[in-house]
């Protein structure tokens, strides 16, 4: 079936610094999904990509979605305290919605 | 306008005990979705509805574990005979649906936290 595997699953940043996560897939997707969960909160929606090479970028966030349309990644600059919390991806197929184990993100300040 | 609400936020109960999970999903969606976290884990898929029948069961982890939705709005997941094993917060979404329903991004609710004692 269908997998998500999200590289890595924790990160460590200074904050100022950069860091990217990265998501792949087993199988071709529709879309890539992804969401952001605070410690004690619930995912939140942040963006989709839809298209072959597809780049979005919101304010320090940068969201690609792979030629293949098997991977994906999610680049933050300038890191601040407010990055804190684990990033979740997830990947829309013909018969589902696979969600990756996340990745944790601890900002140190 | 309102959000996904479950209901309650927390919730206590003995080993051995049924308990019911409430979720009222953004007016409009016509899917709903439950999915189960442990504490620092991923999202464990449950059951997806599409209206009231629900296309996919295959993350139910039990005979124990049911759910249902009725009127295309409300649903409720029914866990009987808990276990510790249980313990989790349980996740409710909704999104748009339709065709292509995986295509929807999902908005989720702040989760029942189940504690099986």
């Amino acid at each position: 079936g269908q997998q998500v595997m999200q590289i890595p699953q924790y990160q460590h940043v200074q904050e100022g610094e950069d860091f990217t996560t990265y998501c792949n897939s087993s199988t071709t997707l529709s879309n890539i999904q992804w969401y952001k969960q605070r410690p004690g909160g619930h995912p939140v929606f942040l963006i989709q990509l839809v298209k072959s090479g597809e780049v979005k970028k919101q304010k320090r966030l940068t969201f690609q979605f792979g030629e293949a349309k098997k991977n994906s990644s999610l680049h933050i600059t300038a890191t601040q305290t407010t990055d804190v919390g684990t990033y979740f991806c997830a990947g829309g197929a013909e018969d589902r919605l696979a969600f990756g184990k996340g990745n944790q993100v601890v900002v140190i300040p | 306008g309102a959000g996904v609400s479950q209901s309650p936020s927390n919730k206590v109960t003995e080993k051995g005990k049924d308990v019911e999970l409430r979720c009222d999903p953004i007016s409009g969606h016509t899917a709903l979705y439950w999915y189960r976290q442990s504490l620092g884990q991923g999202l464990e898929f449950l059951i997806y509805f599409q209206g009231n029948s629900a296309p996919d069961k295959s993350g139910l982890p039990s005979d124990r574990f049911s759910a249902e939705r009725t009127g295309g709005s409300v649903s409720t997941l029914t866990i009987q005979r808990t276990q510790q094993e249980d313990s989790a917060v349980y996740l409710c979404a909704s999104s748009l649906g339709g065709t292509g329903v995986y295509n929807s991004p999902l908005h989720f609710g702040n989760g029942t936290r189940l504690t099986v004692t």
